[in-house]
């Protein structure tokens, strides 16, 4: 069953802090990873995304991983800022002829002072 | 929010009337989707459009109907709303089904 997994579900950092957010997926045929952010009471707003062959990409304080071995990808944000508070969602979409993608539940992260 | 509106923002109804949330968008977007995103879970596409009159279910279909007349609007419809068709309701767009999709600002939709 394709699945996508993500952890923590929820995590309180201090502003200035660094913070690592995990996603799991089962999926296959594996297309891309895509991370998400959304903020609350709006739609998501796309931070990166990684096809097969890449293991890194960065968009200014996010860097996201893939390793496609092991079907895992991180979202590490750095020096964080109450700005970052929000929900990190995880999606993969599958290689197919039509459209196939699975939204992970996200990640509810909040950022205090 | 790349050039996409969602009427209503805000919605009540009873159970058992009929909803059409209406999608706009002026990027001139091929692909256009439904979801539903409801609290636990990750969003959930409901249909999705290729183009003018073309239309694809997905994995959270029944209840829902879509029509695309023109590129620029993808309607929703809720042909006899039910209580757990209570949730938010994301449009969003896309140039092609691979690429970055752009997400409206979202439909709140309570079903009494």
């Amino acid at each position: 069953k394709n699945q996508v997994e993500q952890s923590p579900q929820s995590l309180i950092i201090l502003e200035g802090k660094n913070c690592t957010l995990q996603c799991n997926y089962t999926v296959s045929p594996f297309s891309n990873l895509r991370w998400y952010k959304q903020d609350t009471g709006r739609g998501p707003v796309s931070l990166t995304i990684m096809t097969f062959s890449e293991n890194t990409k960065s968009n200014g304080r996010y860097t996201a991983t893939l390793d496609a071995d092991t079907k895992q990808s991180s979202l590490h944000i750095t020096a964080s800022q109450l700005s970052d508070s929000a929900s990190y969602i995880c999606v993969v979409s599958l290689n197919t002829g039509g459209f196939k993608t699975i939204f992970g539940a996200g990640t509810r992260l909040f950022v205090k002072a | 929010d790349a050039g996409i509106t969602q009427s209503p923002r805000h919605k009540v109804t009873e159970t058992g009337t009929p909803v059409t949330l209406r999608c706009h968008q002026t990027e001139n977007h091929r692909y256009m989707y439904w979801y539903r995103q409801d609290p636990g879970h990750g969003l959930r596409l409901i249909h999705y459009s290729y183009g003018v009159k073309d239309t694809d279910k997905g994995e959270v279909s029944d209840g829902y109907s879509v029509s695309r007349s023109k590129t620029e609007d993808f309607l929703l419809t809720l042909e006899s709303a039910t209580s757990s068709q209570t949730s938010v309701y994301f449009c969003a767009i896309s140039t092609t089904i691979q690429e970055t999709q752009y997400f409206g600002p979202g439909t709140r939709l309570l079903v009494l």
